[in-house]
């Protein structure tokens, strides 16, 4: 069965600090996709990254970046320059694909507290 | 820009009512999503569709069920509302040939 492990409940880190969220995930599949979302305390879930595991590159979107090792099995969530509005709840999920479809499989979450 | 809405951003329902969470979706998206959310949890999938009338179980879907009569509405439904349903429940839609998800901004049930 595909799983995703976030292993971080929590990290801190200061103002333009750079910070790296981790995700390591298990599957069987060789097509597969990795997204990260970010969770504000408003609650809504907000896209902010995918990697396709075809993908030769590390998939880049302003500040933030997948760091991608296949090998490893992870896809970890790299910001850079942090800023007080980074502080949210970040979730690593993984597209999972049966007969009927494809659904998101994520992880339980990180909670990243940024301060000044 | 997608618009995923859904009913009541909060609720308060006794045990044993019968519960309706709709979910709407403004973009033509097939596939839509209901997970629920609890703290250390994550998110998990109850239920999905992928096209009207069409449903598929998720990772838990005891005590759910759900309604697609219409592409762009989604109904979560809790038979007789218990107090471990007390949650976040979170839509989602996503287009066929995509794979990003957009989600509705949530309901927090209280089940009392």
């Amino acid at each position: 069965a595909q799983k995703i492990t976030q292993t971080q409940p929590g990290m801190f880190v200061q103002e333009k600090e750079a910070v790296t969220l981790d995700c390591t995930y298990d599957t069987s599949d060789q097509s597969y996709g990795l997204f990260w979302y970010k969770q504000p305390s408003s609650g809504e879930m907000i896209f902010l990254i995918y990697q396709g595991s075809y993908d030769e590159q590390n998939a880049t979107e302003g500040r933030y970046s997948l760091n991608f090792q296949k090998a490893r099995k992870s896809a970890n969530l790299v910001i850079s320059a942090s800023q007080l509005g980074d502080s949210a709840m970040y979730f690593c999920a993984m597209r999972e694909t049966n007969q009927a479809g494809t659904a998101l499989i994520f992880g339980k979450g990180t909670t990243l507290s940024v301060s000044s | 820009d997608v618009k995923v809405t859904q009913s009541s951003r909060y609720l308060v329902k006794r045990t044993g009512e019968k519960v309706f969470l709709e979910c709407v979706q403004d973009m033509d998206h097939e596939n839509m999503f209901w997970y629920r959310q609890d703290p250390g949890l994550g998110l998990r999938l109850i239920y999905f569709s992928y096209d009207v009338k069409m449903k598929e179980k998720g990772d838990i879907p005891e005590g759910y069920s759900v309604s697609r009569e219409k592409k762009e509405r989604f109904s979560l439904i809790l038979e007789s509302a218990s107090t471990n349903q007390t949650s976040m429940y979170l839509c989602a839609s996503r287009p066929q040939g995509s794979y990003e998800q957009y989600f509705g901004p949530g309901t927090r049930l209280t089940v009392t």
